[in-house]
């Protein structure tokens, strides 16, 4: 599976789109991008994932690069409830799905 | 739907003792998964499952063991706990690829 670079932390402010980045290089073809967040000691909450295409849902738009060596994970309107951290993951299957070190998202008021 | 229920969701062990995690999904998802997650730093996949029957290590496994012998049910056995293994423990359930993974609220073990 591809390794995923991330940046340790980031802030944003209120009410302002929080673009979270994610270097996945050597990522292969029929590998999945998937994005997870956990906001202080509670369970990681699935946000999306994507392919080859731009994804969005009610949460946020995942928008992968062409080459697919990295992708932008976008909340939209960031509020005080979106700090966390951000997960980026790239499998081939769901098998031993583990976490990396993620990004601290701040949203600052 | 309940999704990914844990008990218990607080424990306090004495070195030596052991005990099980329970983890139940109502999903009907073939995958499933146990995580620790030590004060102040990231998941570490300790077992998973693909389906009844199966289970695999993941990168911490020492010092537990699962089995899965229902779709709905994995529980995460301790033995002879260690003050290592104090930890939030989180349990997660998934359909397959692709699709996310579902985290229960967690359990919270101290070990003294």
């Amino acid at each position: 599976d591809a390794k995923t670079t991330q940046p340790p932390s980031m802030d944003c402010a209120e009410g302002r789109a929080a673009n979270l980045p994610c270097n996945h290089s050597t990522i292969s073809g029929n590998e999945y991008v998937y994005w997870y967040r956990q906001i202080h000691s509670q369970g990681p909450q699935y946000i999306i994932h994507g392919l080859k295409n731009n994804e969005t849902n009610e949460m946020a738009s995942l928008i992968i690069t062409e080459d697919r060596k990295s992708s932008t994970l976008i909340l939209p309107h960031a509020t005080l409830r979106d700090t966390a951290v951000y997960y980026c993951i790239v499998r081939l299957n769901n098998n031993d799905m583990r976490f990396g070190a993620g990004t601290r998202l701040t949203v600052k008021p | 739907n309940a999704g990914v229920t844990q008990t218990p969701k607080f424990r306090i062990l004495k070195i030596g003792q052991s005990m099980t995690l329970q983890c139940t999904q109502d999903m009907n998802h073939n995958y499933m998964y146990w995580y620790r997650q030590d004060p102040g730093m990231g998941l570490k996949l300790i077992y998973y499952s693909v389906g009844a029957g199966i289970t695999d290590k993941g990168e911490v496994p020492n010092g537990y063991n699962v089995s899965r012998s229902t779709t709905e049910d994995f529980p995460l056995r301790l033995e002879l706990a260690a003050p290592s293994q104090t930890s939030v423990y989180f349990c997660a359930s998934s359909r397959g690829t692709p699709g996310g993974l579902f985290f229960g609220e967690g359990s919270r073990l101290t070990v003294l």
